[in-house]
């Protein structure tokens, strides 16, 4: 079937460390890869996104590359600040239907 | 600006009572979907729809219904509302099913029910 695993979280960093949040997918055909985010009561947003194989997504000092051979959309930022504080979920999209499928979560904590 | 709006942010319902949670989208979308979230669970797809009066069933569609009369709105409905929909239930659209880019969300409703 179709699923998507993230690190378990919370990530707790001090600010400007390195950020590696992993991701890894199954799925059949060709997805879409998107990484969004979830500020504290807020809905999702999307933070950025990789539709083939080798693309790399980016935003914000965020990025993420579509890595076929390992089926990997590891989110990275080189320095992280307070404000990053909040929920990143990995998600594929299904080209056929438009579902979209979601990782578990993680949460980031970003200290000063 | 890309906007879905949902009816309430916060709910409070008792066990046995109907529950409609309202989503509208201004985009022209033809995908519209119902998640909930819950913690540790990530978001899990309960009802989708491709087109109008059309719908599918997600991954956990038990207990719930839905309603697509037209194009801009998607009610998700609680038949008989129990202590395990308390949730945070969030809506989405997205552009079709054939021509796929990202889906945009709504602020989320998080429904207790008592």
């Amino acid at each position: 079937g179709n699923s998507v695993t993230q690190m378990e979280g919370p990530v707790t960093l001090s600010e400007e460390a390195f950020l590696t949040i992993n991701c890894t997918y199954t799925a059949t055909g060709y997805p879409s890869l998107f990484w969004y985010v979830q500020y504290p009561g807020e809905g999702l947003q999307l933070l950025l996104k990789a539709t083939k194989a080798d693309d790399k997504g980016s935003n914000k000092g965020f990025e993420a590359t579509y890595r076929k051979e390992t089926t990997s959309f590891h989110l990275e930022k080189g320095s992280v600040q307070v404000s990053d504080s909040a929920v990143y979920f990995c998600a594929l999209g299904l080209s056929n239907t438009g579902k979209l499928i979601f990782g578990q979560g993680t949460t980031l904590q970003v200290k000063p | 600006d890309v906007k879905v709006t949902q009816s309430s942010r916060y709910l409070v319902k008792r066990t046995g009572e109907k529950v409609f949670l309202e989503c509208v989208q201004d985009m022209d979308h033809e995908n519209m979907f119902w998640y909930r979230q819950d913690p540790g669970l990530g978001l899990r797809l309960i009802y989708f729809s491709y087109d109008v009066k059309m719908k599918e069933k997600g991954d956990i569609p038990e207990g719930y219904s839905v309603s697509r009369e037209k194009k801009e709105r998607f009610s998700l409905i609680l038949e008989s509302a129990s202590t395990n929909q308390t949730s945070m239930y969030l809506c989405a659209s997205s552009v079709s099913r054939t021509r796929y880019t990202e889906a945009f969300f709504g602020q989320g409703t998080r429904l207790t029910v008592v």
